[in-house]
């Protein structure tokens, strides 16, 4: 059972583009909603998180935008650089000590 | 933010030996680690969540005979892959919650290779 459901899974943007990656997930219990920027050989860094009572959340050129009723949220990168080529997972959990339900990732290549 | 030390990086065992790995939280007390596996290409799967001071949790389908866990301290676990075979060979990473908050820190990972 997938409860995180990412789309879609590679992307091909051009340098200055935007980049827009979605998920939708299944369980009306996750309360938290990060993204994971994750280069090759190393473990996922932090991007962005949102949580269910904020719409959309933006910190510098990435933008979450959160659909409670749809159950959907994505990403949004502006201005796509060659360095922002990596792979990007969604996630979701629980408040407190609960594991990550990742998706299944999205591999990004920005072009010069 | 938290940092979560992962070592080693990457390592190469023969066929049937044991590798630990070790997960460090350097700045903060971490209760709960959270233990993933990743094969090439695909997401990263829960394998098991240790707890300081108790017996870690196991996903379905995750030997626990296999994949020793060791949470002895609240800034100390361990994964010990014990007689490991080449379909062991992954990226394996331990990933902390900071004290209760949904935010995760993770390890730099470990890229294990059984020849």
């Amino acid at each position: 059972q997938q409860q995180v459901k990412q789309s879609p899974q590679s992307l091909i943007v051009q340098k200055g583009g935007i980049s827009i990656i979605n998920c939708a997930y299944e369980n009306t219990a996750f309360d938290y909603f990060p993204w994971y920027q994750q280069f090759p050989g190393k473990g996922p860094a932090l991007l962005i998180a949102i949580r269910p009572d904020v719409s959309e959340k933006k910190e510098g050129r990435f933008t979450i935008s959160f659909n409670k009723s749809a159950k959907q949220f994505s990403l949004h990168i502006m201005d796509s650089q060659p360095g922002d080529s990596a792979t990007y997972f969604c996630a979701a959990s629980y408040s407190g000590n609960t594991p990550l339900v990742f998706g299944k990732g999205t591999r990004l290549s920005v072009i010069a | 933010g938290a940092v979560v030390s992962q070592h080693p990086s990457r390592v190469i065992c023969k066929s049937g030996t044991s590798v630990k790995i070790e997960c460090r939280s350097l700045d903060f007390q971490a209760t709960t680690m959270f233990w993933y596996r990743q094969f090439p290409k695909q997401s990263l799967m829960l394998m098991a969540t240790s707890n300081e001071g108790s017996k870690a949790t196991y996903e379905q389908g995750v030997e626990k005979d296999k994949f020793l866990i060791n949470h002895a301290s609240l800034t100390l676990s361990t994964l010990t892959v014990t007689s490991a075979h080449p379909e062991d060979s992954s990226f394996y990473i331990c990933s902390a919650p900071d004290r209760g908050a949904a935010e995760a820190f993770f390890g730099q990972g470990t890229r294990l290779t059984v020849v």
